[in-house]
């Protein structure tokens, strides 16, 4: 069974700065996907950014990246220079790359707070 | 392009009555998905289906809970007798095999249970 584990409950930065996220994931398969996914205050969830386990260079998007470290199990996010609109629960999640377990596992997420 | 659509948006019940959610997911995906998550929790898997076939409802509480996709395009899950445990907002989403990968979420629909 996929596990996923976000440790950190909420997080308070100021606007500009630098925030990282931490995620440890269990799995027993050999390919599988990474994503971190974003719900506003509205309830709306949406897609960041993906890493393929099967990848050695961490993935980045705009202002996200991903520091992947798999012999640690561990697939963090970093937000750069944020914003007051980065302000969100960020969750973490995993899927297998056996087109049978198309099953997504989600954390509990992690609220962050962007601050003037 | 339409997203995920949801509908009802927002559903309260007493204990004991039956509620149904239905979901139209992006036209072309194959894999449609339900979850629950309770407040200040993630997403917790209930069921999926790949075109009309159920490929995991092992969370799902078979007792009270049953979900459709009779012709592989939109579904409904249905909770019969709810419970106040049930108090949750009910997502659904559809995947994008193609392209990224990622899962396309709906608005939810948000049920409480008194």
């Amino acid at each position: 069974a996929q596990k996923v584990t976000q440790t950190q409950t909420s997080i308070s930065v100021v606007e500009k700065t630098t925030v990282t996220m931490d995620c440890v994931y269990e799995t027993r398969d050999s390919s599988y996907f990474l994503f971190w996914y974003k719900q506003t205050a509205s309830g709306e969830i949406v897609f960041l950014i993906r890493q393929d386990s099967y990848k050695k260079e961490n993935a980045t998007v705009g202002h996200y990246s991903l520091n992947f470290q798999k012999p640690k199990s561990s697939i963090g996010l970093i937000i750069t220079a944020t914003q007051i609109e980065d302000s969100a629960v960020y969750f973490c999640a995993m899927r297998g790359h056996n087109t049978n377990t198309g099953k997504l596992t989600f954390g509990d997420g992690t609220v962050l707070t962007v601050k003037p | 392009e339409a997203g995920v659509t949801q509908s009802p948006r927002y559903a309260v019940l007493q204990e004991g009555q039956a509620v149904s959610f239905w979901c139209d997911p992006i036209s072309g995906h194959d894999t449609l998905y339900w979850y629950q998550q309770p407040r200040d929790q993630g997403p917790q898997l209930l069921v999926y289906f790949r075109d009309e076939a159920v490929i995991d409802n092992s969370q799902l509480p078979s007792d009270r809970f049953s979900a459709v996709r009779p012709k592989g395009t939109n579904s409904t899950l249905k909770i019969q007798s709810a419970k106040q445990g049930d108090t949750a907002t009910y997502l659904c989403a559809s995947l994008d095999r193609t392209n990224t990968g990622q899962l396309y979420f709906g608005e939810g629909s948000k049920l409480t249970v008194l």
